[in-house]
């Protein structure tokens, strides 16, 4: 039970590069998130999921894309990378069952620069 | 829409000692639920504890437990017997229990501790 694991850990894109950040879980989660995390500002959500095929804005969508084709996995897209994209990506999973408290659990997060 | 505060930047606490880490969150609900995730330098983040809104007993998970004070909309954490593997950044974070909101966090900015010999 590896839990949530991301693909790449680092990387290094020029400006107007494009990438996908890979997350997998192996619990069965329905829901699933990607956070990004900048000094000073915590941790801020992007995009969301809440089953195989649907995706929803977070709070700062703009310049990224989603897919959730397969229940365990969520892609991030960066169509053209931006300086400003300089970040850690964090995704997480979590269950949904009515009336349950559920927890985020986390991946290691990506460390992506942006040149 | 809810928000999170952690007024504390930088935090440090001596080992063997209790410290407190503060935390307040603005939200107009009343079925919620708090947590404080901690990071250490691998940037792992783990679920350190949580609460329910609904439960007047405080949690307790072994060295750390949190003081919800649900009308002053505060949530501390208190470590005891810190430890050098405390140290970290500690994220307070919160979550609505509104059904449709698919369990999104709102996080504060973080307190980093450090924990001095």
């Amino acid at each position: 039970n590896a839990g949530v694991t991301q693909t790449p850990k680092f990387r290094v894109l020029k400006t107007g590069q494009s990438m996908t950040l890979l997350c997998a879980q192996d619990m069965n989660h329905e829901y699933m998130y990607w956070y990004r995390q900048d000094p000073g500002m915590g941790l801020r959500l992007i995009h969301y999921s809440v089953g195989e095929g649907t995706t929803a804005k977070g709070e700062v969508p703009d310049g990224y894309n989603v897919s959730r084709l397969k229940k365990q996995n969520f892609l991030l897209g960066l169509e053209s990378a931006a300086p400003s994209q300089t970040s850690v990506y964090f995704c997480a999973s979590s269950y949904s069952p009515l009336g349950i408290t559920d927890t985020q659990y986390f991946g290691p997060g990506t460390r992506l620069t942006v040149l | 829409a809810q928000t999170v505060t952690q007024s504390q930047p930088e935090m440090s606490v001596q080992e063997a000692e209790t410290v407190t880490l503060s935390c307040t969150y603005d939200t107009s609900e009343s079925d919620y639920y708090l947590f404080w995730y901690k990071q250490p330098p691998s940037r792992q983040m783990i679920l350190v504890i949580r609460q329910e809104a609904y439960k007047q007993q405080n949690a307790t998970e072994n060295r750390f437990s949190v003081n919800f004070q649900k009308a002053a909309k505060s949530f501390s954490l208190k470590i005891s017997d810190s430890q050098l593997g405390d140290a970290a950044m500690y994220f307070c974070a919160y979550r609505s229990g509104r059904t449709g909101t698919a369990s999104k966090l709102t996080f504060g900015t973080g307190t980093r501790l450090q924990v001095t010999l």
